[in-house]
């Protein structure tokens, strides 16, 4: 079975900074997608990152990008120049590549904005 | 704008009653849907697969006979608490891939569930 860890529960930067988040995962299977979605006060699950397996390149958007490394399975997300909206709960998840199968999420990254 | 409507946002409940929580796509068909349940200050933790015209898939521990789940439509899954106790208190939130952006998921509002 595929397992996501997240081995930090709480996380702070100031603001402008930069922070890196870590994710870990566990399968055996070769195609896969990794995500990281960030969960505001609202709890409306919003997609910061996505990251196709078959691709080598970092996904980057603006200032959010991972480092993606399949053999280490490891999957870390890096926020530049944080921003006070950046608060959030973040979640990395994973997805097989079958048709229509489950997102498994690991339990979460508290990030806190340091004005 | 929504790609995942559900509803209602917020319900609260008397024990012993069932309520019951509505996901719709819009705009596009879903043969499959997924439920979760969401603890205070933890993660997104799946209970069932809804499969539009056949029986749901249950994770392992989840109660099939308690949350009932209908996926009568391709473009709605309702899931029912039956015979809601306090301890079914939580944050539900459902999720739809979307069949032409196969590597999203897209998911509700949430809803927000209090048995009293």
């Amino acid at each position: 079975a595929q397992t996501v860890t997240q081995s930090q529960p709480e996380m702070s930067v100031q603001e402008a900074e930069t922070v890196t988040l870590s994710c870990t995962y566990d399968t055996s299977e070769s195609d896969y997608y990794l995500f990281w979605y960030k969960q505001p006060p609202s709890r409306q699950m919003i997609l910061v990152i996505r990251q196709e397996a078959y691709k080598q390149q970092n996904a980057t958007e603006n200032r959010f990008s991972v480092n993606f490394q399949k053999a280490a399975k490891s999957f870390s997300l890096k926020i530049s120049d944080s921003q006070l909206g950046d608060a959030a709960m973040y979640f990395c998840a994973y997805r097989s590549a079958r048709r229509n199968d489950k997102i498994i999420f690991g339990k979460g990254t508290r990030l806190h904005i340091l004005p | 704008g929504a790609v995942v409507s559900q509803h209602p946002s917020w319900v609260i409940c008397k024990s012993g009653t069932s309520v019951k929580i509505e996901c719709r796509s819009l705009d596009f068909q879903a043969t499959t849907m997924f439920w979760y349940r969401q603890f205070p200050k933890q993660s997104l933790m799946l209970m069932a697969t809804s499969n539009e015209g056949s029986k749901a898939t249950y994770e392992q521990g989840v109660e099939k006979d308690k949350f009932l789940i209908n996926h009568a439509s391709l473009t709605l899954s309702t899931l029912t608490v039956t015979s809601a106790h306090p301890e079914d208190s939580s944050f539900y939130i459902c999720s739809v891939i979307h069949p032409g952006r196969g590597t999203e998921a897209f998911f509700g509002q949430g809803t927000r569930l209090t048995v009293v």
